[in-house]
């Protein structure tokens, strides 16, 4: 069936360090590809998406790109910022007709220090 | 826009009892899925409904049922409550189409003691 791995966390950073979260998928067809985040006491806020090969997605200085033939979407940012401190969820919607299915990963807790 | 809407934030129930939970999507939505989070299992995919019928389902026993209005407000039921269905639970809506995003609301959280 369809999964999403995510790296083992928690991961501690200091202020401005270089951010990678890794995410492998296994899927069938042509899956769409999301990071979600989720800061404490609240839902799931969409962080960006990729809906084909080699799209990359971008928002708030995180970037994600859509790798086939690894089947990978790591999430990246340059320089992290106290308030990035979160829990993010790689997710896939896979091909097909499987409507409304989001498959998330265990979810990488963040955590960044000043 | 307004966002997705969840209500109650916050219930607490006994053993046994049944549990009804709401869902209002953004405006003009009218896919709206249902998801359970919890520490040990993460993120599980509930049900989704469009357009009043359910189109997708997951994992879950006949204990955990949903509903859609003509209106795309959706409610989710849970009966004969069981200690393990303490968890947060979260809905989220789309237009409709597969590839969409899910915009998801803030959660109720329910707690069965």
């Amino acid at each position: 069936g369809d999964s999403v791995t995510q790296m083992e966390g928690p991961v501690t950073l200091s202020e401005e360090a270089f951010l990678t979260i890794n995410c492998t998928y296994t899927a069938t067809g042509y899956p769409s590809l999301f990071w979600y985040v989720q800061y404490p006491g609240e839902g799931l806020q969409l962080l960006l998406k990729a809906t084909k090969a080699d799209d990359k997605g971008s928002n708030k200085g995180f970037e994600a790109t859509y790798r086939k033939e690894t089947t990978s979407f790591h999430l990246e940012k340059g320089s992290v910022q106290v308030s990035d401190s979160a829990v993010y969820f790689c997710a896939l919607v896979p091909g097909g007709t499987s409507y409304g299915k989001l498959t998330f990963g265990q979810g990488t807790i963040l955590t960044v220090h000043p | 826009k307004a966002g997705v809407t969840q209500t109650p934030r916050y219930l607490i129930k006994t053993r046994g009892q049944q549990v009804t939970l709401s869902c209002s999507p953004i405006s003009g939505h009218r896919s709206v899925s249902w998801y359970q989070q919890t520490p040990g299992q993460g993120l599980q995919f509930l049900f989704e409904y469009f357009s009043e019928t359910q189109r997708n389902k997951g994992n879950f026993p006949g204990r955990f049922s949903g509903r859609q209005f003509s209106n795309s407000r959706s409610e989710m039921n849970v009966s004969t409550l069981e200690l393990g269905d303490s968890a947060l639970y979260l809905c989220a809506s789309s237009p409709g189409d597969r590839k969409e995003t899910q915009y998801f609301g803030p959660g109720t959280r329910l707690l069965v003691l």
